[in-house]
């Protein structure tokens, strides 16, 4: 069954702080991994998307790894900032796939504090 | 460049009733998806539609449906709801499928 795990479920850091975020999928076969940022109570903003052949991708202050044999993903976070609180989403998109091209994680919530 | 709307941005229904909710995608972005996001479930998918065709089709009841207009603006409907409809619908433009898609702000439906 095609999944992705996220982890941790949520998390809490000081401002100033790193942090890395966890992203484990089944998804086969695999086409891209893309990280959202989600604000509360808007829609996911788009941070990085990887392919098979990319196994890091920098936005500014978040980095993502891939590796794809293993099928483990990562998001780094670098001197947080208070505006970082949000849900991160972890979405692998499956080649040539029929009902259900994009599979989503559950999400991990970061709580970023003074 | 404007981003996705969606209208409205909250709705609040009654169980049996039926909604009607609408995206406008970005300029010149032909294929649009829409997501179901609930606190326990996550983001889900429920179809995409391009140019004017559905494409792809999670695994919802009949109940919802969707169609894509000739501007590239979609609506998708719930018939007959239930109380587990409540959540946020999300819908997303890209270009083309597979590429990177643009969130519109959703619509939080709430059915009593």
């Amino acid at each position: 069954k095609n999944q992705v795990e996220q982890s941790p479920q949520s998390l809490i850091i000081l401002e100033g702080k790193n942090c890395t975020l966890q992203c484990n999928y089944t998804v086969s076969p695999f086409s891209n991994l893309r990280w959202y940022k989600q604000d509360t109570g808007r829609g996911p903003v788009s941070l990085t998307i990887m392919t098979f052949s990319e196994n890091t991708k920098s936005n500014g202050r978040y980095t993502a790894t891939l590796d794809a044999d293993t099928k483990q993903s990562s998001l780094h976070i670098t001197a947080s900032q208070l505006s970082d609180s949000a849900s991160y989403i972890c979405v692998v998109s499956q080649e040539n796939s029929g009902n259900t091209p994009l599979v989503f994680g559950k999400g991990t919530r970061l709580s970023v504090i003074a | 460049k404007a981003g996705v709307t969606q209208t409205p941005r909250y709705l609040i229904k009654t169980r049996g009733q039926q909604v009607t909710l609408s995206c406008s995608p970005i300029s010149g972005h032909r294929s649009v998806s829409w997501y179901q996001q609930t606190p326990g479930q996550g983001l889900q998918f429920l179809f995409e539609y391009f140019s004017e065709t559905q494409r792809n089709k999670g695994n919802f009841p009949g109940r919802f449906s969707g169609r894509q207009f000739s501007n590239s603006r979609s609506e998708m409907n719930v018939s007959t709801l239930e109380l587990g409809d409540s959540a946020l619908y999300l819908c997303a433009s890209s270009l083309a499928g597979g590429q990177t898609q643009y969130f519109g702000p959703g619509t939080r439906l709430l059915v009593l």
